[in-house]
């Protein structure tokens, strides 16, 4: 079966750094992508992988190995704003998105 | 406005009921989806459409009926409604589904089943 982890929650401190990882089974690949979403929202796109390596936006990083079935999504200088939800998301051999439950992002003072 | 937008953003209905949620995208987007979102799981896809007149079934189907009979519309359908269906409702739309297009999301409709 297709299959994608993420840790359930996680909790971090404004201005550090936070990592959150996601591994993958699935039938096929044709690349990752990671969603935000606030409660109560819709989910909004926040970057793709499709090669191996580190995609970099801002203070979002993005890093995929293919090998290992293995992401992070990489948040720095963290804003009491990125309090939300990040979905983990590959696309599989039939093109459709397979989504992992999610990993619910505390951030403190 | 432009974007995708769903109706209504609330519902609550009695089990047994036929209950129709509306999505309405201005992009012109070929492809559009349905998902579920409940606790603990993650996004589940209903349905989907490649075109106008052109729908399949995604991972949970049984219960649900879609149409689009226009590019910009993809209404979804609870035949007859169960508790079970209770949950959050997210109409996407993309481009196309390969390569880097992502998928644009509605706000969802909070469907309560009693």
């Amino acid at each position: 079966g297709q299959n994608i982890d993420q840790p359930t929650e996680m909790t971090a401190t404004e201005g550090a750094i936070v990592q959150i990882n996601c591994t993958y089974q699935t039938s096929g690949f044709n690349g990752l992508f990671w969603y935000q979403q606030h409660a109560g929202e819709a989910p909004t796109f926040l970057s793709y992988n499709v090669l191996d390596g580190l995609e970099e936006k801002g203070r979002f990083s993005s890093f995929l190995s293919r090998s290992k079935g293995y992401s992070y999504l990489l948040l720095k200088e963290l804003q009491m704003k990125d309090s939300a939800s990040y979905l983990c998301a590959v696309r599989d051999s039939n093109y459709q998105l397979i989504w992992g439950a999610g990993t619910k992002l505390i951030i403190k003072p | 406005d432009a974007g995708i937008t769903q109706s209504p953003r609330y519902k609550i209905t009695e089990t047994g009921r036929q209950v129709t949620l509306m999505c309405h995208q201005t992009w012109s987007h070929s492809y559009m989806f349905w998902y579920r979102q409940d606790l603990g799981h993650g996004l589940r896809l209903i349905y989907y459409s490649a075109a106008a007149d052109i729908t399949d079934k995604g991972e949970v189907p049984d219960g649900y009926v879609v149409s689009r009979s226009k590019t910009e519309n993809f209404p979804l359908t609870l035949e007859s409604a169960t508790r079970s269906q209770t949950s959050v409702y997210f109409c996407a739309s993309s481009e196309s589904p390969d390569s880097s297009y992502e998928q644009y999301f509605g706000p969802g409709t909070r469907l309560t089943v009693t």
